[in-house]
């Protein structure tokens, strides 16, 4: 069963604070790892998709990495409208799998002024 | 990025009773799905919705609770049947397969449903 785990569950931040959020997953063949933004009351706005280890992507102030167990999104000198739930999911391999998504808790992001 | 819409965007139900959601994507997309978030947690996949067949449910979750259809390749429906207050809850819908991007998912703006 593919599991997808978060960490911190909450980090709070002062604008300019540089920090990095954690992804941790078990799947049986990774097809790809997304990065999604949501705000209270919205849907999840998609950031990346990540495919094999070592890929980076950036935008704007994230830059999102992954290794073969973990995936970490790197918040640089983040301002108050970053405040959010990022969230993690994996998207399995094999032909069955396609398109479904397992997701993590979320880390809600608080950035102050 | 493509646009997904979702009707309504939140109801207040009764126990017991049922709701339909619609969700209208707006250029054709490879595979519809139904994911569903509990409050103060992640998503769950509820179902992929097949265009012109009956929908492939996840585990925990069946068709005489979540109904689905899906007529053509832009437009899907889910009802919450004979609801109880534990349905409470945000239904999403997503897309994959738009725009040329064959690994992207894109998501509505979801359904905040209570039920009392």
């Amino acid at each position: 069963e593919d599991q997808v785990t978060q960490s911190p569950e909450a980090l709070r931040l002062q604008e300019g604070e540089s920090s990095s959020l954690n992804c941790s997953y078990t799947v049986s063949g990774l097809r790809g790892l997304f990065w999604y933004r949501q705000d209270p009351g919205k849907g999840p706005e998609f950031l990346f998709t990540l495919y094999s280890a070592g890929e980076e992507k950036e935008k704007e102030r994230l830059k999102a990495t992954l290794t073969k167990k973990e995936s970490f999104l790197h918040i640089t000198a983040p301002k108050p409208e970053d405040s959010a739930t990022y969230l993690c999911a994996v998207h399995r391999a094999g032909g069955t799998s396609y398109g479904k998504l397992t997701f993590g808790q979320g880390t809600i992001l608080t950035v102050h002024p | 990025s493509a646009v997904i819409s979702q009707k309504p965007s939140r109801d207040i139900c009764q126990r017991g009773t049922s709701l339909t959601i619609q969700c209208q994507v707006d250029s054709q997309v490879t595979m519809m799905f139904w994911y569903r978030q509990q409050p103060g947690q992640s998503l769950t996949l509820i179902a992929t919705a097949n265009q012109g067949s009956e929908a492939t449910y996840e585990s925990g979750f069946v068709i005489d609770k979540f109904p689905i259809s899906r007529p053509n390749l832009t437009f899907s429906t889910l009802t919450v049947s004979n609801m109880s207050p534990e349905d409470s809850s945000i239904y999403l819908c997503s897309g994959i397969g738009l725009a040329g991007r064959t690994d992207t998912q894109y998501f509505g703006p979801g359904t905040r449903l209570t039920v009392l």
